[in-house]
């Protein structure tokens, strides 16, 4: 079929590294901020999310840090494992009057062994 | 345990077939959704519905049509099946905190 759009910038990082996954948002009344996880030939799945009250989350080894000034959220990874292979996607909210979720473009990270 | 199921999984049809790619929800959700998204590429919208007897067309023209005559149920529908249409199609529903729950996709090929 007929591919639309831009393929996704990838990151490639050491096995047992820090990983770190950048993403600009585009809404300034965006107040839900959650990270998806795809792995090869599934949908996307949840990984974390945040509310624009917070800078900072943590979860098992992730952590999401929110930087509203500038619209930038990251997702950080640690001690990255072969099974953080896949493809990781930002995604806005406007809470308050949730309609749809506007998906960033992604990344893809690859782990060298 | 997934609470979002789609069928079929994977899906090779013919030109000009007529195909239905299924879509429910255990959750009560009202708002759900489908996207469009090739291999390694990003997600495209090109369905939505906020609830029965609602549905609209996404960010992305597609040729397929959707309905929504009960809650837990947003099929897909292609009436005549191009080698274009060979994607993979993914269904989402959306919680009370705006999150979505995707459905594991179903890889379409028409040949």
């Amino acid at each position: 079929g007929e591919s639309v759009g831009l393929h996704l910038p990838t990151l490639s990082v050491q096995e047992g590294d820090n990983s770190i996954i950048n993403c600009a948002y585009s809404n300034s009344a965006s107040d839900y901020f959650i990270w998806y996880k795809q792995e090869s030939g599934k949908g996307p799945q949840f990984i974390i999310d945040i509310r624009s009250n917070m800078d900072k989350r943590q979860g098992q080894r992730v952590t999401v840090l929110l930087n509203k000034t500038v619209k930038h959220l990251s997702l950080q990874i640690a001690a990255t494992q072969p099974g953080d292979s896949a493809v990781y996607f930002c995604a806005e909210n406007v809470y308050s009057s949730a309609s749809k979720i506007i998906f960033g473009s992604g990344t893809r990270l690859s782990i060298r062994p | 345990e997934a609470d979002i199921y789609q069928t079929p999984r994977y899906l090779v049809i013919g030109t000009g077939k007529k195909i239905t790619l299924e879509c429910s929800q255990t959750m009560g959700h009202d708002k759900m959704y489908w996207y469009q998204q090739d291999p390694g590429m990003e997600l495209h919208l090109i369905h939505y519905s906020y609830g029965v007897n609602s549905t609209e067309k996404g960010d992305l023209s597609s040729e397929s049509t959707v309905s929504r005559i009960r809650t837990e149920h947003f099929p897909l529908t292609l009436e005549s099946a191009r080698p274009s249409h060979t994607s993979q199609y993914l269904c989402a529903s959306m919680s009370r905190t705006g999150a979505y729950t995707f459905g594991s996709g179903t890889r379409l090929t028409v040949v």
